[in-house]
């Protein structure tokens, strides 16, 4: 099993639509959990981090299920300036606590 | 502020070659960084540094690669005898102390690096 996994899509969506991701993880001792955006040809950026009891900011909303090593990230409202790939990051626990684990990511276009 | 750089952005060599690819992090950050990401996969890890040390080298491929950091700050990371699936871009990030646990780390532009 890979220790991120993410549907790749692409997702293809009308702009206003209601679009969510998934993302399962292998390490059940993972301490950290981030959704990174990144553009085409540019580096990822920090979208979000996710919280054990679920988090907002604006549009975006994250969803941690611990018991299930699961991650979601929804996207209310769509907009053209959200087509990008999204990354579910997971922070390592103990010794590894500093490195990252990204997924494949999920390509989102936005069509108007 | 200036955010992490990295030098050269875009690196075309022969096989064989060496290559040094640079890493200028954000000031003040303890910890740097490096990733590849090959087309179509995901980040990579290779190496971490805590001020000029490397606790953790396991994501380095191959003993061609190595990499250093001097000062607390500037990162070399240098590819010997360079090989196709070498092909990649280069990512490098830094951040303040590493093992807090939403401790977001910052990204270069990176180096696409084209081995022929």
């Amino acid at each position: 099993r890979k220790e991120v996994e993410q549907d790749p899509g692409p997702f293809n969506v009308p702009e206003g639509a209601t679009v969510a991701f998934n993302c399962t993880y292998s390490n059940s001792a993972s301490q950290s959990f981030f959704w990174y955006r990144q553009d085409c040809r540019k580096e990822p950026k920090l979208l979000m981090s996710v919280y054990s009891s679920g988090n907002e900011d604006g549009r975006f909303t994250a969803q941690l299920n611990r018991a299930s090593q699961y991650i979601s990230l929804l996207i209310r409202d769509s907009k053209l300036s959200d087509s990008a790939t999204y990354l579910c990051v997971v922070k390592g626990s103990g010794a590894g606590s500093y490195q990252l684990t990204f997924g494949k990511g999920t390509k989102l276009s936005v069509i108007p | 502020g200036a955010g992490v750089s990295q030098s050269p952005s875009n690196k075309v060599t022969e096989k064989g070659k060496d290559v040094e690819l640079r890493c200028d992090p954000i000031s003040g950050h303890t910890a740097l960084y490096w990733y590849r990401q090959s087309l179509g996969q995901g980040l990579e890890f290779l190496i971490y540094f805590q001020g000029n040390s490397a606790p953790d080298k396991s994501g380095l491929p191959s003993d061609r690669f190595s990499a250093e950091r001097t000062g607390g700050s500037v990162s070399t990371l240098t590819i010997q005898r360079t090989q196709q699936e070498d092909s990649a871009v280069y990512l490098c990030a830094s951040s303040f102390t590493p093992t807090t646990f939403y401790n977001e780390q910052f990204f270069g532009p990176g180096t696409r690096l084209t081995v022929l």
